[in-house]
């Protein structure tokens, strides 16, 4: 298996709405990412973890919260978002120590109303 | 500190044309080189990549080559097709950091 899945791939939510969004890959990888992607520009990283644990925060606001359970999965929880939070969000993963690049899933597209 | 240059799109060819997308880039450290594409409602694609200098990526048809003495990893095809169309992306990687760092993209229309 070699790729990131990601579900849903569509989500329409409310500011008050409490939602998550899954990433899920198979290949080892230790290393798993969230990014945000706005229309013409390129992924904004969010948050990394590496052997399951939080090792970057690029300064994200605390309504949006990653969690990786174990190695093949990652969550990023949305609550209280904003309009301009309105984005693509791709997970991606990849082996720790390597310089292999990034494997990216399709994304979700997120919608806040 | 470290940055990617890609030129300005949008870029428009005609089926069959002769590719070029050019990439520059800064770095403090010793860069992995990579192009991503990203075709319209989907996620990116690692399109090929290059760890040293005069290593040569290629994937698909394009070609990129680390140039230190440059700076650069240009993307080629030598001919393109309608498929093509989409955005890609130069990133570099520096060795020891967890973190990709992207040029701006540059969109590519190809026209039968």
């Amino acid at each position: 298996d070699t790729e990131v899945t990601q579900t849903p791939k569509h989500l329409v939510m409310g500011m008050t709405n409490k939602k998550s969004l899954k990433c899920e890959q198979h290949m080892g990888h230790r290393a798993m990412y969230w990014y945000k992607q706005k229309a013409k520009k390129p992924p904004e990283l969010m948050f990394v973890y590496s052997y399951e644990k939080l090792s970057i925060n690029e300064s994200v606001p605390s309504r949006f919260s990653p969690e990786c359970p174990n190695s093949s999965l990652l969550n990023l929880h949305l609550h209280a978002l904003q309009p301009e939070d309105s984005a693509l969000y791709l997970c991606a993963s990849s082996p720790l120590g390597l310089s292999t690049g990034e494997f990216f899933g399709p994304g979700t597209r997120l919608t806040v109303l | 500190g470290n940055s990617v240059t890609q030129m300005e799109g949008p870029v428009t060819l005609s089926e069959e044309a002769f590719l070029t997308i050019n990439c520059t880039y800064t770095a403090t450290g010793y860069p992995s080189l990579f192009w991503y594409v990203q075709y319209p409602g989907e996620g990116l694609q690692l399109l090929l990549k290059a760890t040293k200098a005069d290593d040569k990526g290629s994937n698909k048809g394009f070609e990129a080559t680390y140039r230190k003495e440059t700076t650069s990893f240009h993307l080629e095809k030598g001919s393109v097709q309608v498929s093509d169309s989409a955005v890609y992306f130069c990133a570099l990687l520096i060795q020891g950091a967890q973190k990709l760092v992207f040029g701006q993209g540059t969109r590519l229309t190809i026209n039968p």
